[in-house]
Order: C-alpha cells, then structure tokens, then sequence
C-alpha cells in the first residue's frame, strides 16, 4: 500500500530533549516535506527537498533539522526543543519533474507537546 | 513574499446547496500550481483538486470544481450538491515552480447542515 509513515504518532517530551520524527514513503518520490498545524494558522512548510541531499528551508525552518540521505526517509529532527514547537506535524511526499506539479500525499501527523 | 488568502474562517450550508469556499494568492511568478486539500474531523489531508496557472480550462473533479480566475490571482473551490460528509476544514495551498516552496492558506471551516 502506498503510504507515508511518520513516527511517532504522539510524543510528549521536556524542553531542551532532543527529539526525531521519521518519516519514510514507499512511493519513489522526490518531493518530501514537512509541515507544521497550528490553530488558525493553518499548515506551514518547515523544510523540503526535492531529492537526496537536498534541502530547502520552508516559511519557519528556526528550530528545526532534517536529512534526506535516502529517497524514502526525510526525519525532522529537533535539536533543543521549546514549548513553542507544540503542534501537529504532518510529513508529505509527491512526484517532482519541472513544473509538473503532482498532489502531496500525507502521513497521519504526530502530535508533538514540549513541557 | 508569496501568500495565500482564505477569506472565510467557517461557512455554514445546507445539505444538497453548492458552496465556494474563497481562495485568493498574491504572487509575481508565472508558474505555479493551486491545490485544495480537505481535512476532516479525523485529521487526515485528502487532496480534492490541482489546477496549473497556465491550465487554460478550469479543473474539475467529479463535485469539486476549480474556478480559477488568473487575472483577479483567485482560486475559488465549488463543492456541488454539498453532502454530510464534506463537512471539514477546506485549505488552498500554492507551489511556485520557481524554487517548489508551497504555502498553506489559513483555511476555511465547512460545516454541512442537515
């Protein structure tokens, strides 16, 4: 079945502990991205990359680390959390040729508190 | 700075009438892309609709339809013969071929009366 996995689904941890959420897809695709859901302030980009080894910084990059040393892995990594990355994660991944724009499909989302 | 504008934080609408959910962007570049997604009470995002900013027909999807207007940057959704089950939070997004960075609008809540 072709699906993006993130793990974990839920993590409560402390301020200052870090922290990884994975995320793997099954499909190929060259796209991978990782979003933060915020109330009222609906989703936005953290980083992407359109391949292995590359990576770009999305609106809100401050905070946060990713990797993309295989096609189907992108882990967010968050080196020293704060109270202010609380919030819904949701990794998405799509095909990626020029301008041929292709759909993101999304994993379930990991509901992160830092304490 | 690229954004994107959903003017309606929750709509309500009977069951069976049509709802346009608003979506404007502000952009200079050519090339992008406009998606809507759909994310129920369940939290998942469902992908509805894709229309391209040199896609010269609008976008159409079975009851989702894509009223793009590129002159006025808007990219309206139409749901026809709204049911239950669309009753969600609606968001439009847009991707800028010229670096692939996508921006979220805020969102619009849809709630289906019966």
């Amino acid at each position: 079945e072709a699906q993006v996995t993130q793990n974990p689904r839920y993590l409560i941890t402390v301020t200052g502990k870090k922290l990884t959420v994975t995320c793997s897809q099954n499909m190929n695709h060259e796209y991978m991205s990782w979003y933060r859901q915020d109330p009222g302030l609906g989703l936005r980009q953290i980083y992407y990359s359109m391949n292995v080894e590359v990576t770009d910084k999305g609106d809100v990059p401050e905070g946060y680390k990713v990797s993309r040393k295989e096609k189907r892995n992108f882990p967010l990594i968050l080196e020293s959390p704060s109270p202010n990355q609380t919030s819904l994660y949701f990794c998405a991944s799509s095909f990626h040729q020029d301008s041929n724009n292709q759909p993101q499909h999304f994993g379930d989302g990991t509901r992160l508190s830092i304490l | 700075a690229q954004k994107i504008t959903q003017t309606q934080p929750g709509m309500f609408v009977q069951e069976k009438e049509a709802v346009t959910l608003d979506c404007t962007y502000d952009t200079s570049d050519q090339s992008y892309g406009l998606f809507w997604y759909k994310q129920p009470s369940s939290g998942e995002m469902i992908f509805l609709i894709y229309q391209g900013s040199y896609d010269e027909q609008n976008a159409t999807e079975g009851r989702y339809s894509l009223n793009f207007q590129k002159a006025r940057k808007s990219a309206n959704l139409v749901i026809s013969a709204s049911q239950l089950g669309d009753s969600a939070m609606y968001f439009c997004a847009i991707i800028m071929n010229r670096d692939d960075k996508i921006i979220f609008g805020k969102g619009t809540r849809l709630h289906i009366l019966p």
